[in-house]
């Protein structure tokens, strides 16, 4: 089987703090993706990787960062984190060749 | 905006009911997904329709795509009290993986 894994489950930073969210894959999937959920809007694409040290813009990447310096690893970063930012944040894989996104379990994040 | 648009945003049904959600979008696709979420969960990839394909059946589970009306459906037949989630169509529009969720249908199936 599949498995994502997110570093943490929930977590509470304060305004300003630097915040790493990590996301690992252990499929050797070439495409990774981070989302943010949120109540009414749906999940809405961050960031995504198609190979390592790759990445490309999603709809909403201001605020955010994002770096693959291997291959099962895609983390999120937040330079400075904002209360704006409290959110549902969802890491994702897709092998080559496949459409079918496997998703991580999610990172409640809160900032206060 | 969103590409896909679920409706209804909320559903009730009682178990061994039929459930029927809808999925609109807004320009071509490649193909169009479906996914389900548990509360507080990730998703759960279940069912792929490409644009050349209408119809295709998984278990309960039968989607339909028409893409003169770039609209979807899901029918979850026979449906069971596990079935209770949320429930979200994603198209990729371009083919190149940047895939735009709707924002969910809610079901609640009712022991």
């Amino acid at each position: 089987d599949v498995k994502v894994t997110q570093s943490s489950r929930y977590l509470v930073k304060r305004t300003g703090e630097k915040v790493f969210l990590e996301c690992v894959q252990d499929m050797d999937h070439e495409n990774m993706f981070w989302y943010r959920q949120d109540p009414g809007l749906g999940l809405r694409l961050i960031y995504f990787s198609y190979d390592v040290k790759m990445k490309e813009k999603g709809d909403i990447p201001e605020g955010y960062s994002v770096s693959r310096e291997k291959k099962e690893r895609f983390s999120l970063i937040l330079e400075s984190a904002s209360t704006n930012q409290t959110s549902m944040y969802l890491c994702a894989s897709i092998p080559r060749f496949s459409y079918t996104q496997y998703f991580g379990p999610g990172t409640r994040l809160t900032v206060l | 905006s969103q590409q896909g648009e679920e409706d209804p945003q909320a559903l009730s049904i009682q178990e061994g009911e039929n459930a029927t959600m809808n999925c609109s979008y807004k320009t071509s696709i490649n193909n169009l997904q479906w996914y389900r979420q548990n509360s507080g969960r990730g998703l759960v990839h279940l069912i792929l329709i490409r644009s050349n394909e209408r119809e295709k059946h998984s278990g309960r589970l039968r989607v339909t795509l028409d893409t003169s009306k770039k609209s979807s459906s899901l029918l979850i037949t026979a449906s069971r009290a596990a079935d209770t989630a949320s429930y979200f169509c994603a198209t990729d529009a371009s083919g190149t993986y940047k895939y735009i969720f709707g924002t969910g249908t809610r079901l609640k199936v009712l022991a």
